[in-house]
């Protein structure tokens, strides 16, 4: 399996929004509804920030939104504030018990 | 509070061995899928293994079938990754993680890997 394609990067101003695609192919993204978004910060461990293309975990805030048209998902963060600023990692179910992550994107906040 | 905690990591040379844990703690352990996830310096993440409650293993990357074996312990609430003939490049942070209705949502603070002569 390839990795999901994102951007290396993407950036904003404090209150901006920044959206990140991740884009893969009918095997993964396009044939399940189970795209889910992770936020890393530097040496730390991943964090869900997004499950089932576009659902929040309980106490992250509605500032991060997901979506998903054919092969490319999407993750939007609204109103950037500078703790937002992080790696960020899509990841798809592809079939057969069996997950494809994102290349990754570095977002920062000006 | 859900919980993983992994242990084990290390310097070992090329060729050699190490056996990684994993403890659970806050969830119904014996019910939930569970995986190991890696992550190479400065790079990505990458699903190394995945098993099944029942200690089935579901999948293993072709980067490390035949060396690495995924297994459980339910009695203990422990996965665990054993690790044989080990390459410079499975140098990584190893994450234990919660496999849990096609979402990865519980992660440890992972264990570093170094395999270095």
């Amino acid at each position: 399996q390839s990795a999901l394609t994102q951007p290396p990067s993407a950036s904003g101003s404090p209150g901006q929004s920044v959206t990140i695609s991740c884009t893969g192919s009918s095997s993964d993204v396009g044939g399940h509804n189970y795209v889910s978004w992770y936020q890393q910060h530097p040496g730390k461990a991943p964090k869900l920030m997004i499950y089932e293309v576009s659902k929040r975990p309980s106490g992250v805030p509605d500032r991060f939104s997901g979506s998903k048209s054919g092969n490319t998902a999407s993750l939007t963060v609204s109103g950037l504030q500078a703790e937002d600023e992080a790696d960020y990692y899509c990841n798809s179910y592809a079939g057969s018990s069996t997950y494809v992550f994102g290349t990754g994107t570095k977002v920062t906040v000006l | 509070e859900v919980q993983l905690v992994e242990s084990g990591g290390g310097l070992v040379q090329p060729g050699g061995s190490l056996r990684l844990s994993c403890a659970a703690s806050g969830f119904p352990f014996s019910r939930d899928y569970m995986t190991w996830v890696r992550q190479a310096p400065g790079k990505g993440l990458e699903l190394v293994a995945n098993i099944k409650e029942d200690g089935s293993v579901l999948y293993y990357v072709d980067s490390v079938k035949g060396r690495f074996t995924i297994s459980r312990d339910n009695t203990k609430n422990s996965l665990y990754l054993q690790m044989n003939s080990l390459r410079a490049e499975d140098t990584a942070v190893y994450y234990c993680a919660r496999d849990y209705y096609y979402c990865i949502d519980v992660w440890g603070k992972g264990t570093t890997v170094t395999v270095s002569s």
